[in-house]
């Protein structure tokens, strides 16, 4: 069975500093990976994804997210945090074998402090 | 291109009650899926329709059926409510089925509170 999880609930982060969100993920076979946003009261926008390649995915919004999979990771950065980056962060993982659904983690509030 | 839309925005029931939500996929997308996500959780997959025809359930009592249309739009229906059903209800549609990469564009979900 799928699962993810990201280990901080909160982040407080100061305006302009840089920003890492942890995922860890557990399937057996090579995973499809995901990092969506949520805004208050929204549904979920998607930033970046993972299908195969290039371990190092560049997203929207100056994001990018690293595959490694000796360490079941797929974190999230960004260089320079912006006040409008306060949000939720969800990181999920999906697979054909898995018929596509996607496994989300509990998800990261990031707070930005100006 | 128009993206994925849900109704309604907000619903309020009570407990034993029945609902109907509603969405309507993007433009050219066949397959819809559908999230619960309860307060402070992440979303949890409730199931997924290809071509009319359900494709994958998560782990949800039968009381949460769908439906989707020639249009590939859906229906989420849940009997019976319960208190514990009051969530936002996210609805995901996506091009392909079983097999494809199944990149996956979300609505903005519909709040059912359950009193």
């Amino acid at each position: 069975a799928q699962s993810v999880t990201q280990p901080d609930i909160h982040i407080t982060v100061s305006e302009g500093a840089s920003l890492e969100l942890r995922c860890n993920y557990s399937y057996g076979a090579t995973p499809y990976l995901f990092w969506y946003v949520q805004s208050p009261g929204q549904g979920l926008q998607l930033l970046l994804k993972y299908f195969s390649g290039d371990t190092l995915v560049q997203g929207i919004k100056g994001f990018e997210a690293e595959f490694k999979r000796s360490q079941s990771s797929f974190n999230l950065r960004k260089p320079s945090v912006h006040w409008s980056d306060a949000a939720e962060y969800f990181c999920a993982v999906g697979a054909r074998a898995a018929g596509n659904k996607l496994t989300f983690g509990g998800g990261t509030r990031v707070l930005v402090k100006p | 291109e128009t993206g994925v839309t849900q109704s309604p925005t907000h619903l309020i029931k009570t407990r034993g009650q029945q609902v109907t939500l509603r969405c309507s996929s993007q433009s050219g997308h066949n397959t819809v899926s559908w999230y619960q996500q309860a307060l402070g959780q992440g979303p949890q997959f409730i199931f997924q329709y290809y071509r009319e025809e359900e494709n994958g359930r998560g782990n949800f009592p039968p009381r949460f059926s769908g439906l989707q249309f020639p249009n590939y739009s859906s229906e989420l229906n849940v009997n019976a409510l319960e208190l514990d059903d009051s969530a936002l209800y996210l609805c995901a549609s996506s091009l392909g089925g079983t097999g494809s990469r199944n990149e996956q564009f979300f609505g903005p979900g519909t709040r059912l509170t359950v009193l």
